[in-house]
């Protein structure tokens, strides 16, 4: 079964530190990736996606992350974080024969003045 | 277009007692997908409609809960005999035609039972 996993369900910074949020997949044919943001009592947002081509994708707000197949990881960074980075991120994916999209636990990011 | 819209945002309703949720996806997209989120952890998928037809059911989905999408546009979610452990969020999202197109959601309904 697909499963995707956020290693640290918390994660601090200081403000203008390098974000590093983990993310590992299953599907052992190449997914679709996503990575989503929530904020509270709100829903997802999408800040990046893989789905063919280049390994590194540029997404929203300065995030990236980049697809490796051989370790089936796909980290979201951000080189300097803001405060308004705060919220929950959640990794995904979608296998391509499929149209079910199966997140990640969540990782809650916390930035520090 | 304004995205995805659910109604309403927040319910508060007594055990036993019968909800429904709806959902108005992207207009030009024919696929929607009902998800829970529970507190601390990632949305978990319950159903998903292409068009009118539900394709797919999760387990989670028990014999209370009951989706529809009659005419391929909104959709409902609805929940028999209200349990405590059914308190979530309730997350409706939406894509357009194509594998490599991403879920847009809406903001969600608070459910609490109480």
């Amino acid at each position: 079964a697909q499963s995707v996993t956020q290693l640290g369900s918390h994660v601090s910074v200081s403000e203008g530190a390098l974000v590093l949020l983990r993310c590992n997949y299953s599907s052992s044919v190449p997914p679709y990736l996503f990575w989503y943001v929530q904020y509270p009592n709100q829903g997802l947002q999408l800040l990046l996606k893989y789905t063919t081509g280049a390994t590194l994708v540029k997404g929203i707000n300065g995030f990236e992350a980049e697809f490796k197949k051989s370790e089936t990881s796909f980290h979201l960074t951000k080189p300097s974080a803001h405060m308004s980075d705060a919220a929950e991120y959640f990794c995904a994916e979608r296998n391509t024969g499929g149209f079910k999209t199966i997140f990640g636990a969540g990782t809650r990011l916390f930035v520090k003045a | 277009d304004t995205g995805v819209s659910q109604d309403p945002r927040h319910k508060i309703t007594k055990r036993g007692q019968n909800v429904t949720f709806r959902c108005d996806p992207i207009s030009e997209h024919n696929r929607l997908y009902w998800y829970r989120q529970t507190l601390g952890q990632g949305p978990e998928f319950l159903t998903y409609f292409q068009n009118e037809a539900q394709l797919e059911k999760s387990r989670l989905l028990s014999d209370r809960f009951s989706a529809e999408r009659p005419k391929g546009s909104f959709s409902t979610l609805e929940i028999q005999r209200t349990e405590q452990g059914d308190s979530a969020m309730y997350l409706c999202a939406s894509t357009g035609i194509g594998m490599n197109t991403e879920a847009f959601f809406g903001q969600g309904t608070r459910l609490t039972v109480v």
